[in-house]
């Protein structure tokens, strides 16, 4: 597709229980990034993929959160056993082949609210 | 923390004034980009530099890169309503690509 699709939009879990979320990047590009943003402003890199290799996960909060991007399948992040702090809005965006030359496409985010 | 600063956090202007933004950064860097976010919305790519360069303009908006400060500044000129949103400035400065935010700057045009 032409623009970075994220689903669901919004999800509630209790504090504990799993939550899942997905990204499907844009066609052709080879690189994927998870972000967290805290309070509407601060955003936080969790994870980055190139095509389903892990390329930099120095982000992520070992413990309890994981991420895949397989062939022909939309990406995922996982977070085992919410915390009331996991509470944000995770934003997934893409970017073609080059690298540090060019931009992130983002997508509209999936505002996660631990209860 | 890695995070860039920005200011000012808010910044209010009737339409058609300019509105400034500036932003700060801590480490070397490959290049600098803005980003706007809508109210509850996702970030739209504004404008790259690169770090050997100095200016760079599109449409309305003018970005400076001054890597010898560690500072870039956004300009938008003859600003419209629809330019309220939340500006975030980013920096790749390594090898994984990750963006690196500041702060954001909330800009308000009012009609």
């Amino acid at each position: 597709g032409e623009e970075v699709a994220q689903t669901p939009k919004h999800l509630v879990r209790g504090e504990g229980q799993k939550a899942k979320l997905y990204c499907a990047p844009i066609k052709g590009h080879s690189y994927v990034f998870w972000y967290q943003q805290v309070l509407k402003n601060e955003f936080k890199f969790l994870i980055s993929f190139q095509n389903e290799n892990v390329f930099d996960e120095t982000g992520m909060p070992k413990e309890r959160f994981s991420a895949k991007c397989l062939p022909n399948s939309p990406c995922s992040l996982e977070i085992q056993a919410t915390k009331l702090e996991d509470s944000a809005v995770y934003f997934c965006a893409s970017s073609p082949p080059g690298g540090w030359r060019n931009e992130q496409f983002f997508g509209p985010g999936t505002r996660l609210t631990v209860l | 923390s890695q995070q860039g600063e920005e200011d000012p956090q808010a910044l209010s202007i009737q339409e058609g004034e300019n509105a400034t933004m500036n932003c700060s950064y801590k480490t070397s860097i490959n290049n600098l980009q803005w980003y706007r976010q809508n109210s509850g919305r996702g970030l739209v790519h504004l404008i790259l530099i690169r770090s050997n360069e100095r200016e760079k303009h599109s449409g309305r908006l003018r970005v400076t890169l001054d890597t010898s400060k560690k500072s870039s500044s956004l300009l938008i000129t003859a600003s419209r309503a629809a330019d309220t949103a939340s500006y975030f400035c980013a920096t790749v400065w390594d090898s994984s690509y990750k963006l690196i935010f500041g702060s954001g700057t909330r800009l308000l045009v009012r009609p």
